[in-house]
């Protein structure tokens, strides 16, 4: 089976930096995903990694250390509108069959 | 481009019904999966669907059911209902099969079902 581990909440003040961690155990990994989820509205993507090393978009940077089965997801200059639950989701054997963690959720104050 | 879309929003049902739910993929998309949200357990995978055919189911029992017609559009099927199956039920689209980049899933708003 598998396995993903993330911090229930976090709290950052407005203009900061934030790192979610994510560990996780699997075999057949294909991939690894970030997603945000504001309360009430769908899931929304944010970034795949499936090599070592950190992928960077915009604000948002994830890392990836498959050796290690962690991740983490980097969130810079924070704003207001970042205040959501932030989802690691782990890809493995064939489809695209996802397995998430329970999810963090933060809360950026002023 | 339109996204993906979920029918109904919100649907109350009582313990022994049956439910129907539906989905339509963003246009171009031949992949549906399936997932039921709850706040103790988080999103888990129910099954995915590519080209009618299911490609892969999650650990749930057979109560559970779906399908997939051949313009993509999936239904998913409870039957039996128990308090239990109270959830939010998202619907993913993406292009292939396969999970990677370039081939993210994109999330409907889900139906909410409540289960009395």
């Amino acid at each position: 089976g598998q396995n993903i581990d993330q911090p229930t909440e976090m709290t950052a003040t407005e203009g900061a930096i934030v790192q979610i961690n994510c560990t996780y155990q699997t075999s057949g990994f294909n991939g690894l995903f970030w997603y945000q989820q504001h309360a009430g509205e769908a899931p929304t993507f944010l970034s795949y990694n499936v090599l070592d090393g950190l992928e960077e978009k915009g604000r948002f940077s994830s890392f990836l250390s498959r050796s290690k089965g962690y991740s983490y997801l980097l969130l810079k200059e924070l704003q207001m509108k970042d205040s959501a639950s932030y989802l690691c989701a782990v890809a493995a054997g064939g489809g695209n069959k996802l397995t998430f963690g329970t999810g963090t959720q933060l809360k950026v104050e002023l | 481009k339109a996204g993906v879309t979920q029918t109904p929003r919100y649907l109350i049902k009582t313990r022994g019904q049956q439910v129907t739910l539906s989905c339509s993929p963003i246009s171009g998309h031949r992949s549906v999966s399936w997932y039921q949200q709850t706040p103790g357990q988080g999103l888990q995978f129910l099954f995915e669907y590519f080209s009618e055919t299911q490609r892969n189911k999650g650990n749930f029992p057979g109560r559970f059911s779906g399908r997939q017609f051949s313009n993509s559009r999936s239904e998913m099927n409870v039957s039996t209902l128990e308090l239990g199956d109270s959830a939010l039920y998202l619907c993913a689209s993406s292009f292939s099969l396969g999970a990677g980049g370039g081939n993210e899933q994109f999330f409907g708003p889900g139906t909410r079902l409540t289960v009395l």
